[in-house]
């Protein structure tokens, strides 16, 4: 129920091409899903994040798609350069009953130059 | 404006030692937050606390861990009888409001970790 789904496990994409990384939850009662980058030996870093009222938010090249019924989001980074390769989680968090944000596994991202 | 302060960077203890891991939050947050993670994992949540209380630490094993958020100085995650399956990069986050409090999901700010390495 609290789990938060998230493919691939890995990406390699092409300097200027699209990253595409997916997530799935369970709990419908989550309503804040954020991205977060993260850089070798670093923290991670919120990126982008979104509420199920819209389906999708754009920041730049980031943007967030979000499909309430399939219960589905995923990131799109457009334009993909060398400096975006981290790793990027996506997480969701819910305001009702609970505090806690909780994390996919990741998907490590190399742009090739 | 420092940002989530963590400390030690990198720890390495014998099995059946203590660690202490510390974490400073941002200025101005009473809410801290503590995740584990495994290589090529996700974060796992551990615990949430405000100072001087644990609000959840159902991400905690029950034996060996605790945490505490004193009213002065930073939160400590005390892990005692380390085992070698307790080797992990430790994040500390902070929050300046609680996630849950009629809708304001503040973004979690992290610190840069703790790698605990156990020989």
């Amino acid at each position: 129920q609290q789990q938060v789904k998230q493919s691939p496990q890995s990406l390699i994409v092409q300097k200027g091409g699209i990253s595409i990384i997916n997530c799935a939850y369970e709990n419908t009662a989550f309503d804040y899903f954020p991205w977060y980058q993260q850089f070798p030996g670093k923290g991670p870093a919120l990126l982008i994040a979104i509420r199920p009222d819209v389906s999708e938010k754009k920041e730049g090249r980031f943007t967030i798609s979000f499909n309430k019924s399939a219960k589905q989001f995923s990131l799109h980074i457009m334009d993909s350069q060398p400096g975006d390769s981290a790793t990027y989680f996506c997480a969701a968090s819910t305001s009702t009953g609970g505090f806690k944000t909780i994390f996919g596994a990741g998907t490590r991202l190399f742009v090739k130059a | 404006n420092a940002g989530v302060m963590q400390n030690p960077r990198h720890l390495v203890r014998r099995r059946g030692q203590e660690a202490r891991l510390r974490c400073s939050p941002m200025k101005g947050h009473s809410h801290v937050y503590w995740y584990r993670q495994l290589p090529e994992e996700g974060l796992k949540f551990m615990v949430y606390l405000q100072k001087e209380n644990i609000i959840d630490e159902s991400g905690m094993p029950k034996e060996r861990f605790s945490a505490e958020f004193p009213k002065e100085g930073p939160s400590i995650l005390r892990i005692q009888q380390v085992v070698r399956g307790d080797s992990a990069a430790y994040f500390c986050a902070s929050s300046p409001l609680s996630q849950g409090t009629g809708g304001s999901n503040e973004k979690l700010f992290f610190g840069s970790g703790t790698q605990l390495s156990v020989l």
